[in-house]
């Protein structure tokens, strides 16, 4: 156990919809990081959280947002989604010099 | 940017060693270790920090060497438990987490 906690485990849900994908990072950590993982694209860098304020983009797209709260929880906003972003996300915490992955979210767009 | 692991993929025998290699274009200020199994997260096994030293995590080493912007992931005597696929991350910018993951190398140990 990673101490990082992802809900949902699953979701299934339409083309054109909207979702959150929810993170609680161990206790004391201030960076929350998402990362995409799907069979073609391997784990993909999304953005980075440090203490509420972004601090990095990778490969994401503008349907898709994030942000982390006061009590350091993240969320992603997926939304008008489409088939190809099923895939598996993650999210993951570090403090001194590793990350530690929650144990995803499975999204299905059907 | 991504880094390129070799070989994509391994099957070994109980109690044979292996190799995993990670090359990046770009200088490194760590390179990080993942395993992860069918289903489920990445889990971390080392990392090794520019100007560090050798790693080691139970019977799996890995080292880094800063000029080539290499780093090699050594399995010792395998056991069942290590197949998986191994995933390593390479960051340039010191920020631990913002690691940019290699396509991986799926390693399999049969009895």
């Amino acid at each position: 156990d990673s101490g990082v906690t992802q809900t949902p485990k699953h979701l299934i849900t339409a083309t054109g919809q909207r979702v959150t994908l929810r993170c609680s990072p161990r206790s004391g950590d201030l960076s929350v990081y998402w990362y995409q993982q799907s069979l073609d694209q391997g784990l993909q860098f999304l953005i980075h959280y440090y203490n509420g304020e972004e601090r990095a983009k990778g490969n994401i797209l503008e349907r898709f947002s994030a942000q982390q709260f006061p009590d350091l929880h993240s969320e992603l906003n997926l939304s008008s989604l489409e088939l190809g972003d099923s895939a598996l996300y993650f999210c993951a915490s570090s403090y001194m010099k590793s990350a530690f992955f929650g144990q995803g979210t499975r999204l299905t767009v059907v | 940017q991504q880094p390129v692991q070799s070989p994509q993929a391994v099957i070994l025998r109980e109690g044979e060693d292996a190799v995993i290699n990670c090359s990046s274009s770009k200088a490194l200020y760590s390179v990080h270790w993942y395993r992860q199994k069918h289903g489920e997260a990445p889990v971390f096994l080392m990392i090794l920090l520019k100007g560090g030293e050798q790693m080691r995590h139970e019977k799996i080493s890995a080292s880094f060497n800063e000029k080539k912007q290499q780093s090699s992931l050594y399995l010792t005597a395998s056991q069942l438990s290590y197949s998986g696929t191994y995933f390593c991350g390479t960051d340039w910018q010191g920020s631990q987490g913002n690691l940019i993951f290699g396509k991986g190398t799926k390693l399999s140990v049969k009895p």
